[in-house]
């Protein structure tokens, strides 16, 4: 079952924040964040680990609450470049195996 | 440089073909996976391979078969029983099997399009 993102679609002016939300229904053992252009390959920004773990990656940092089973990714200061598609990916178990799930991502646009 | 490349980036299908879509890394990762991309659907895991000579379905498996036979190559076949096989198709790795503490390496996509 895909996590759940919100909202799916933000607009915003340059310089301004953001805040992007993942939430599932399983439980979980770590959640990917991951950017994509129109056209292009998935770029990763960062993993969070079990622990209420926040990371930080320029000006994007993010958290996971495990006990609730979600995570939030913080846009401070918006630039042009990130503008793109952000797709959060969770990790579970499927048998023996973990793999990824990801949701079905919010399109986040910066205007000057 | 190391990195996943995807040929070809589009590629047409007939009625009733099978096509395959090739993958191939030299970034020596154990790990291989096949996504299929939809507007507003996200990323689906068609099949993915921890090892060679051996590989799980995915979440969308149905119509599609793959190979593992070198560690660097996982190509993906598109089937005649997959009846609606629009979609932009991506191809990842990472270093090992266990994804819960690495990231996923992407290649550029294939564009697949029915004639």
């Amino acid at each position: 079952q895909q996590p759940v993102q919100s909202p799916q679609a933000v607009i915003l002016r340059e310089g301004e924040d953001a805040v992007i939300n993942c939430s599932s229904s399983k439980a979980l053992y770590s959640v990917h964040w991951y950017r994509q252009k129109h056209g292009e390959a998935p770029v990763f920004l960062m993993i969070l680990l079990k622990g209420g773990e926040q990371k930080g990656h320029e000006k994007i940092s993010a958290s996971f609450n495990e006990k609730k089973q979600q995570s939030s990714l913080y846009l401070t200061a918006s630039q042009l470049s990130y503008s793109g598609t952000y797709f959060c990916g969770t990790a579970d178990r499927g048998g023996s195996n973990y793999k990824l799930t990801f949701g079905k991502g919010t399109l986040l646009t910066v205007n000057p | 440089d190391g990195g996943i490349t995807q040929s070809p980036k589009y590629l047409f299908r007939k009625e009733g073909q099978n096509v395959t879509l090739s993958c191939e890394q030299n970034l020596n990762h154990d790990a291989m996976y096949w996504y299929r991309q939809d507007p507003g659907q996200g990323l689906r895991l068609i099949y993915y391979s921890q090892i060679v000579n051996d590989f799980q379905k995915g979440d969308i498996a149905e119509g599609y078969s793959v190979s593992r036979e070198k560690k660097e190559s996982f190509p993906l076949t598109v089937t005649s029983a997959q009846k609606n096989p629009t979609a932009f198709y991506l191809c990842a790795s990472s270093v090992t099997r266990d994804i819960r503490n690495q990231p996923q390496h992407f290649g550029d996509g294939t564009r697949l399009s029915i004639l």
